[in-house]
């Protein structure tokens, strides 16, 4: 197992509600991806961030945003929630290093329900 | 932006048979290609990865092949067991994102 963490780990929230998701970084990762899961299809990439600025945006609406903190936890948040935004959030760790990205290693996953 | 399509999206084999899953990326620049093993319910692992620069890497059963010029790598799997039994994701890394393909669920049987 990974040493990356994820909390919630199940979450029911409702139609225009707000959701925020965390991320625990493996030791020495500085940098966190943040993918969404649909229900038989792969993860989607939403953003990614490094030193704490975003680092790269997936097809993702504004409604998502995101933080990454000085000890490289993060947070998902999205805004007015959509049925459609019920999925499994995964976040990923990773070392970026000489402008590379190094593997990443997921979390256990926020599986969201909007109702 | 990067396009990965994965292929079959279900593989059925007997115990002790291979599997073979295929991907095909868009991108010129990607550089980087994991595979992930995702069991119902859990978190994808990395299973194996291979860089551009590299044709083939092995570990154990498990072997990824690349073709950069083709645009393509595969995922072979030689004596397979009941437990590989999971979704297989390919993916694609150009600077510093992560492209994935829809999966293929591997049902191996006894």
């Amino acid at each position: 197992e990974t040493g990356v963490t994820q909390s919630p780990t199940h979450l029911i929230k409702t139609r225009g509600q707000q959701v925020t998701l965390r991320c625990s970084s493996q030791s020495g990762h500085n940098t966190v991806s943040w993918y969404q899961q649909a229900l038989g299809q792969g993860p989607q990439f939403i953003f990614q961030y490094y030193r704490e600025e975003e680092n790269g945006r997936g097809n993702f609406p504004p409604r998502f945003s995101g933080l990454q903190f000085p000890n490289y936890s993060s947070e998902l948040n999205v805004n007015a929630l959509e049925l459609d935004d019920s999925a499994l959030y995964l976040c990923a760790s990773s070392l970026m290093s000489s402008g590379s990205v190094e593997t990443q290693y997921f979390g256990p996953g926020t599986r969201l329900l909007v109702l | 932006g990067e396009n990965v399509e994965q292929h079959p999206s279900t593989l059925s084999v007997q115990e002790g048979d291979s599997a073979v899953i295929k991907c095909t990326y868009s991108d010129s620049a990607s550089n980087y290609f994991p595979w992930y093993k995702q069991e119902l319910g859990k978190r994808p692992q990395l299973i194996i990865d291979i860089r551009s620069n590299v044709g083939e890497k092995k570990d154990q059963r498990i072997a990824v092949t690349l073709n950069k010029t083709a645009k393509h790598f595969s995922l072979h799997i030689t004596e397979t067991q009941p437990e590989d039994s999971a979704v297989y994701f390919c993916a694609a890394r150009g600077y510093s994102t992560l492209t994935f393909g829809k999966g293929t669920m591997l049902l191996v049987s006894p």
